[in-house]
């Protein structure tokens, strides 16, 4: 599997939007790119997945670039509940996901 | 509700002493995984299983194993426990039967504590 690259952490004021990067350069054709997050000491969530296109739903957005070497995860309004580890991962569909560190992002008033 | 759960959620035990964590669900899922996560390394895959009676390693597989005899479950043995495997436990499950979701259901975790 391809390999990605994040911020270690991040910060972002409530209320505004949390565009998060990740760099996955050496992501090969078939390869999804998908976002975890995990609050707290809890089990990792799903957030969104993709593989060319923009997608959206009521968590977030993704944003993919053309040349499909990096990704931003957009949460348009972050809450303090938003406050969490996001993970950026690349895998083929149906395969194993090997989670990094993430992005550790705080949420402030 | 279908759900997925971990037993026991905490446990101490001591080096050298056989452990077994479980893992149940109940959404009729493919596909299950174990994890474990430690500071500084986020989380790590130990197993997975594809379906019964399959198998495989993850990066961190070494003093783990893992059987798969019925759809539902996949515990994750440690024969002999070290203090190194001191760590939380997160089972999870996916069905990509009908695409390639790559969402995973996540256990609550087991912390595990070897003395």
């Amino acid at each position: 599997d391809a390999k990605t690259t994040q911020p270690t952490s991040m910060d972002c004021a409530e209320g505004r939007a949390a565009n998060l990067p990740c760099n996955h350069s050496t992501i090969s054709g078939n390869e999804y790119v998908y976002w975890y997050r995990q609050i707290h000491s809890q089990g990792p969530q799903y957030i969104i997945h993709g593989l060319k296109n923009n997608e959206t739903n009521e968590m977030a957005s993704l944003i993919i670039t053309e040349d499909r070497k990096s990704s931003t995860l957009i949460l348009p309004h972050a809450t303090l509940r938003d406050t969490a580890v996001y993970y950026c991962i690349v895998a083929n569909s149906g395969y194993a996901l090997n989670f990094g560190k993430g992005t550790s992002l705080l949420v402030t008033p | 509700d279908a759900e997925i759960t971990q037993s026991p959620r905490h446990k101490i035990t001591e080096t050298g002493r056989q452990v077994t964590l479980a893992c149940h669900q109940t959404w009729n899922h493919n596909n299950m995984f174990w994890y474990r996560q430690d500071l500084g390394h986020g989380l790590r895959l130990i197993h997975y299983s594809y379906g019964v009676q399959d198998t495989n390693k993850g990066e961190v597989s070494d003093g783990y194993s893992v059987s798969r005899s019925n759809t539902e479950d996949l515990p994750l043995t440690l024969e002999s426990a070290a203090s190194s495997q001191t760590s939380v436990y997160f089972c999870a499950s996916s069905d990509v039967r009908e695409g390639p979701t790559g969402e995973l259901f996540f256990g609550e975790g087991s912390r595990l504590t070897v003395l």
